[in-house]
């Protein structure tokens, strides 16, 4: 069982949008910045976002993060075939003195 | 640019150790935590520990506390992974990962390639 909560999967038709959410409290989305990383299978993660909503240098516009209060939210719109991957949000954790992850949710485009 | 190469496929017996490494280039290897990602067959990333390469000072996810040690190598900007004794519930690709910023709490921004461990009798 994840500290932090994501939706198992989600799914859009092509060239729509999609958000995944993860929702965590207050000691560790509530205080703390928010990554999102993408893992194609059988390749490693891919940071995606980072301090809620900062892509890095060569990450698409069309990826977008969000944070209110003790949930984040990873916004991917014009949705193309080479996006279906799994998402995991991640953030630090002040009671566990560590960081956590979400459990992962599996994008489908259709 | 920063690279992050880790070690290969181990295949190990239960009660086995195992060191595990990872090795950073490419930047100030004492100025940035690395970290350590656990992957199961078919499951999500779990958070395994950090570690800061100047001062060996660590940080472990409870799941993982007594279970491995976490060690640098500062004269070869190399990370470490380590079991002294190893179940089949060790079986898992496992990711080194760097921070991007130098804070503990920012972002995994480089990755290496994974290393798998398989423990079976």
């Amino acid at each position: 069982q994840s500290v932090l909560t994501q939706p198992p999967s989600v799914s859009a038709a092509a060239g729509q949008k999609v958000n995944i959410s993860c929702s965590g409290s207050s000691s560790n989305i509530g205080s703390n910045y928010v990554s999102w990383y993408q893992q194609v299978p059988g390749t490693a993660p891919k940071l995606l976002i980072y301090d809620n909503n900062i892509r890095p240098s060569g990450i698409p516009d069309r990826f977008s993060g969000s944070k209110s209060g003790t949930s984040a939210s990873l916004g991917v719109t014009g949705l193309q075939p080479g996006d279906e991957a799994h998402y995991y949000c991640e953030t630090w954790d002040v009671s566990l003195r560590a960081g956590v992850f979400g459990g992962g949710t599996r994008l489908t485009v259709l | 640019e920063v690279q992050v190469e880790q070690s290969g496929t181990e295949v190990k017996k239960p009660g086995e150790s195992l060191r595990i490494s990872c090795k950073l280039s490419g930047y100030n290897f004492d100025t940035y935590w690395i970290g350590w990602v656990r992957q199961m067959p078919g499951k999500g990333l779990e958070w395994i520990g950090i570690i800061d390469p100047s001062d060996s000072d660590t940080r472990v996810s409870p799941s993982f506390q007594g279970q491995v040690t976490f060690s640098v190598d500062k004269s070869i900007s190399t990370a470490y992974l380590q079991w002294d004794s190893l179940d089949a519930s060790d079986t898992a690709i496992y990711y080194c990962a760097r921070r991007k910023t130098a804070v503990l709490n920012s972002a995994f921004g480089h990755w290496g390639q994974g290393a798998l461990v398989s423990v079976s009798s």
